[in-house]
């Protein structure tokens, strides 16, 4: 199956910095690329999701950007809020349909 | 997301006793997918269905089945043979289509003692 990488694990940012979270997955045929926010004991929420066909998307403080190159697509949060506290998943899909899961970052949003 | 219902959102049972983790949406999405959540750790696919009468495994299928009789419900049956059935579990939905998220249920979570 598919190989994903989160990198890190755990990110620890003042309010009011940035974020940045890495995503590296292996299959070349993935083909839409979403990310989740999940916080403590409850479902993951889609927050951005970019197409293969599209190197860039950006909604408010968040944009996603996608190297299909390299086979990495990254998370961008701006401005931070102690609300962004959370875990981020990354999912590529394939072309079976199957979404593969990071093992998450941990995000804390010091005020 | 209203339109995924799990349920229950807590189940206790004995060790060596089969139980079945119901998931039901109504936003007529052909897929469903069932993960399993452990601590601190990500998602892992256990089955995932695309269409009515038809399911793969995923990655972790061991001492799971399913089934998928009807588009609205896919139920999961945890069997005496999963060693470790102690989770979180995730039941979700997509259209099907490129291009379409993952939409998640509440989950059910399952404590086997």
């Amino acid at each position: 199956g598919e190989n994903v990488e989160q990198h890190p694990s755990t990110l620890s940012v003042q309010e009011g910095d940035s974020a940045v979270i890495k995503c590296t997955y292996s299959d070349s045929a993935s083909n839409y690329f979403p990310w989740y926010k999940q916080e403590l004991g409850k479902r993951p929420q889609l927050i951005i999701d970019i197409r293969s066909n599209v190197g860039e998307k950006k909604d408010q403080r968040i944009a996603v950007t996608l190297n299909k190159t390299a086979k990495h697509f990254s998370l961008h949060i701006t401005e931070t809020q102690p609300e962004d506290s959370a875990v981020y998943f990354c999912a590529p899909r394939n072309n079976f349909n199957k979404f593969y899961f990071g093992s998450g970052t941990k995000l804390n949003v010091k005020p | 997301d209203g339109g995924i219902t799990q349920s229950p959102k807590y189940l206790f049972r004995k060790e060596g006793q089969n139980v079945t983790l119901s998931c039901e949406q109504n936003l007529n999405h052909d897929a469903m997918y069932w993960y399993r959540q452990d601590p601190g750790q990500g998602l892992r696919l256990i089955y995932y269905s695309q269409i009515v009468n038809d399911f793969q495994k995923g990655d972790i299928a061991e001492g799971y089945s399913v089934s998928r009789e009807k588009k609205e419900s896919f139920p999961l049956t945890v069997t005496s043979a999963q060693k470790n059935p102690t989770a979180f579990y995730l039941c979700a939905s997509s259209i099907g289509q490129e291009n379409s998220p993952l939409h998640f249920g509440n989950g059910t979570r399952l404590t086997v003692t």
